[in-house]
Order: C-alpha cells, then sequence, then structure tokens
C-alpha cells in the first residue's frame, strides 16, 4: 500500500517533443505530490508538486495532471530540452505526518537533439 | 542561502566497520530526512529528524541509525556494515512545519562502498 508505481522506466524524446511520465499510488491517505529531477552526481530537486484538491498544475514547461479517482498522476513536459535529460522520480507523502516520502522507481528521460 | 551540505562525499569502508555521515540542513530547516538510493531499490526512506527527535521512520534494521543536534545539524550512523549497505545517502532538509513543510531540498549525498 506504501508503493508508488513509476513507468516508463526509460524514455528517449526528440528535441521538441513531449515527454510524459506516469506514477500511480495505492495509499489513499497520501495528499502531497512532488516530482523530482536528479542529474548524475547531485542530489534531487523539487521540480514541482501537487495536492489531491488540484487536477493540475502548470509550471512553466512543466505540468501535473492528477486523477484522484484513479489514483494516478502523470508529469508532462512541453518543448523537451536536451538539458532536460536526467531522472525523474515521483513521490507520494501524507502532510502532516512529517518528511516521510514514498518514491516511486524514476524515469531515465533522454531529450535528443 | 547555502544549500544542504553532506560531508564526507565519498567513503570506502569494509564489511564489519562502523561509519557516520553528517548533513548540514539550510539555515532556518529543522527538519532532516536520510534517504538511502541504490540502483536496485531506488530511493528509500531512513529516517527523520525535528527539533532533535526522530518523527519518522522507515523499515531498516536498527544498525542504521541518526541523531540531530541542537543546531539542527545531523548525523546518520550505520553499524557493522553490509555489502548492501554500498549506496547514496542522500540527506534532504526542510523547514518542518505546517505550511511549508513539504519542500525538500536534498544535499549531493555521500557515495558510500563497502568492500
Amino acid at each position: 500500500q506504501q508503493q508508488v508505481k513509476q513507468s516508463p522506466q526509460s524514455l528517449i524524446v526528440q528535441k521538441g517533443g513531449i515527454s510524459i511520465i506516469n506514477c500511480a499510488y495505492e495509499n489513499t491517505a497520501f495528499d502531497y505530490f512532488p516530482w523530482y529531477q536528479q542529474f548524475p552526481g547531485k542530489g534531487p530537486a523539487l521540480l514541482i508538486a501537487i495536492r489531491p484538491d488540484v487536477s493540475e498544475k502548470k509550471e512553466g514547461r512543466f505540468t501535473i495532471s492528477f486523477n484522484k479517482s484513479a489514483k494516478q498522476f502523470s508529469l508532462h513536459i512541453m518543448d523537451s530540452q536536451p538539458g532536460d535529460s536526467a531522472t525523474y522520480f515521483c513521490a507520494a507523502s501524507m502532510l502532516n505526518y512529517g518528511q516521510n516520502f514514498v518514491f516511486g522507481p524514476g524515469t531515465r528521460l533522454s531529450v535528443l537533439p | 542561502k547555502a544549500g544542504v551540505t553532506q560531508t564526507p562525499r565519498y567513503l570506502i569502508k569494509t564489511r564489519g566497520q562502523q561509519v557516520t555521515l553528517s548533513c548540514s540542513p539550510i539555515s532556518g530547516h529543522r527538519s532532516v530526512s536520510w534517504y538511502q538510493q541504490t540502483p536496485g531499490q531506488g530511493l528509500q526512506f531512513l529516517f527523520e529528524y525535528f527539533s532533535e527527535t526522530q518523527r519518522n521512520k522507515g523499515n531498516f534494521p536498527g544498525r542504521f541509525s541518526g541523531r540531530q543536534f541542537s543546531n539542527s545539524r545531523s548525523e546518520m550512523n550505520v553499524s557493522t556494515l553490509e555489502l548492501g549497505d554500498s549506496a547514496l545517502y542522500l540527506c534532504a532538509s526542510s523547514l518542518g512545519t505546517s505550511g511549508d513543510q513539504e519542500t525538500q531540498y536534498f544535499g549531493p549525498g555521500t557515495r558510500l562502498l563497502v568492500l
């Protein structure tokens, strides 16, 4: 119940294309869903996050879509750039329960020039 | 503001030894969490400290322990090292208070290799 599933494991996109990464969870107590971006040799960095009372959140080229009934959420990267090449992790946590995050296994994104 | 710093960045130990890793959070942050990252298991939560008290704990054996000091700096200790403890250990800090507690900032990690 604590698992967060993530797909695909890896993704190759042409420059300018749309990258889509999907996640699913089971624990309905989760109420905060961040996405992290990690470059080699670096720690993960918060990209964008959403709470279940919103179905979509957009920040620049990054959009989270959230489907509460399906217990799924996804990250869309519009106009993907080579600099977006990194590993992306979705995560889930329960607010008011401290910083106990459950992470998805990650998606390695490669954006071809 | 300076980011989260972790020391050392790289460490090589042998089985049976113990190791202590250090994390300095962003100034003003009171919550420090530790994660283990491996290719096979991904990012796994170890524990969280807030105001010198362990607030959350993941599913790791008792060989993994931590503490937090009054200045919010935190240390993580692993005793009786096993080969499977080889991983990138990440520290993350946040304000830890309601309203903004969810924004975690990760350090660069300490890469531990157990031989």
